[in-house]
């Protein structure tokens, strides 16, 4: 069990400019859920897949955030067209099973949109 | 739908004396409830979790966590603080799909 990685662990880009976030769960989880965190708040959550198939997505997923998992293994978040309010943390997380099964979390990436 | 409150967003404790940091949720079916603990630049750790086995559930670093019904609480405890536990504390609850909502948190500092 290696945990769950993301890549890059800062990224720092200008408004206007678009980003790419990865995320690779742990091996065996069929599971993978997005949160994004600002300063002093709670995860809030973007998205999940199962496997390959997006589940669920937040209403707080705009058109300029779109998440994929090719091949049910690894996943990219991409933000085009960043704006300032896009600066946070974005957590990824995955899990193997029902709903009692813990999330893992990565270390997260942080977002600065200058 | 399903949410969670964490009641206080700091708390001091001095080191050795017991840590409290509320929880309460509200869930339309029997809820499966998790505390994470969140260091600084880092992601999220689970500490325990209940999933209806038993109300008292122990975690990890001598935490633990009583699930209360009536009171819709699922309260973080640990009787005696250490320095190294000064972090943030998330209590969260399952929905259907295995999703996390979590609460607002709670910063714990540890007193000398």
């Amino acid at each position: 069990d290696t945990g769950v990685s993301q890549d890059p662990r800062h990224k720092i880009t200008k408004r206007g400019q678009n980003v790419t976030f990865r995320c690779d769960p742990i091996s065996e989880h069929n599971r993978l859920y997005w949160y994004r965190q600002t300063l002093g708040q709670g995860p809030e959550f973007l998205t999940y897949f199962q496997n390959e198939a997006q589940l669920e997505k937040s209403r707080l997923l705009s058109d300029r955030f779109s998440a994929e998992r090719p091949k049910g293994s690894f996943s990219t978040l991409e933000i085009q067209r960043t704006e300032q309010g896009d600066s946070a943390m974005y957590l990824c997380a995955s899990s193997y099973g029902p709903g009692d099964s813990p999330l893992h979390f990565g270390n997260g990436t942080r977002l600065t949109v200058t | 739908a399903q949410s969670v409150t964490q009641l206080g967003s700091h708390v001091s404790v001095s080191e050795g004396a017991l840590v409290l940091l509320r929880c309460n949720y509200s869930s339309s079916v029997p809820p499966y409830l998790f505390w994470y603990v969140q260091y600084p630049n880092q992601g999220l750790q689970l500490l325990l979790k209940y999933t209806s086995a038993a109300t008292l559930v122990k975690g990890i670093n001598d935490f633990e966590a009583e699930f209360k019904k009536s009171e819709t609480s699922f309260h973080l405890t640990k009787p005696s603080a250490h320095m190294s536990d000064a972090a943030e504390y998330f209590c969260a609850v399952s929905t259907e799909g295995g999703k996390l909502i979590f609460g607002q948190g709670t910063e714990l500092s540890v007193k000398p």
